[in-house]
């Protein structure tokens, strides 16, 4: 299994510019989410889903868009980019607990975005 | 809002000796992972604790939890110089959210 794997590993992007970011998992889980890292402020997280067809936003959803029409697949869409959404981009997979809750979430190796 | 803190920021150890890492947190939880993250690297799963558990292990990882005071700690012993990384915490409350702290930076001493 290639577990989740992210494309691209690297990214330069100017102001207004839009990409996507590529997030694919092997392992059928149900949950999959988007994080972003800065300097000392550890993991937000962006947008999940908890299944294909459904998403939510996270803590800091603004200036981005995602879509689940797989299981497999998840995308994260930069609308409009700016310096601000400079960062490394994680996406994640897991799935649901036996006894509920998310269970253990395996990451991908990451993203490094940065907005000129 | 992160719910996780993690204390202390950073950490300087002696191979060999045991490293300690505090997470505090606000609301109720379903469970408490931690994590490592090389640097660089995207983040690998460590030990997962359920709510109604006090205490887990996993090889030279300790982990214990108290809902009472919304407080976790890994211990991580015989330390080596391969645990130099940072630690973080994340907190799962029942909508399968995961809430991060900011994280503990671990580095050992040959």
């Amino acid at each position: 299994n290639a577990g989740v794997t992210q494309t691209p590993k690297f990214q330069v992007l100017k102001t207004g510019q839009s990409m996507t970011l590529q997030c694919a998992q092997d392992m059928n889980h149900e949950y999959m989410s988007w994080y972003r890292q800065d300097p000392g402020m550890g993991l937000r997280l962006i947008h999940y889903s908890v299944g294909a067809g459904i998403t939510d936003q996270g803590e800091v959803p603004n200036g981005y868009n995602v879509s689940r029409s797989t299981t497999e697949d998840f995308p994260l869409r930069l609308l409009s980019a700016a310096p601000s959404q400079t960062s490394v981009y994680f996406c994640a997979s897991s799935y649901s607990h036996p006894s509920g809750g998310a269970s253990e979430q395996f990451f991908g190796p990451g993203t490094r975005l940065t907005v000129l | 809002s992160q719910q996780g803190e993690e204390d202390p920021q950073a950490l300087s150890i002696q191979e060999g000796e045991n490293a300690t890492m505090n997470c505090s947190y606000k609301t109720s939880i379903n469970n408490l992972q931690w994590y490592r993250q090389n640097s660089g690297r995207g983040l690998v799963h460590l030990i997962l604790i359920r709510s109604n558990e006090r205490e887990k292990h996993s090889g030279r990882l300790r982990v214990t939890l108290d809902t009472s005071k919304k407080s976790s700690s890994l211990l991580i012993t015989a330390s080596r110089a391969a645990d130099t990384a940072s630690y973080f915490c994340a907190t799962c409350s029942n909508d399968y959210k995961l809430s991060f702290g900011a994280g503990t930076t671990v580095t050992v001493r040959a």
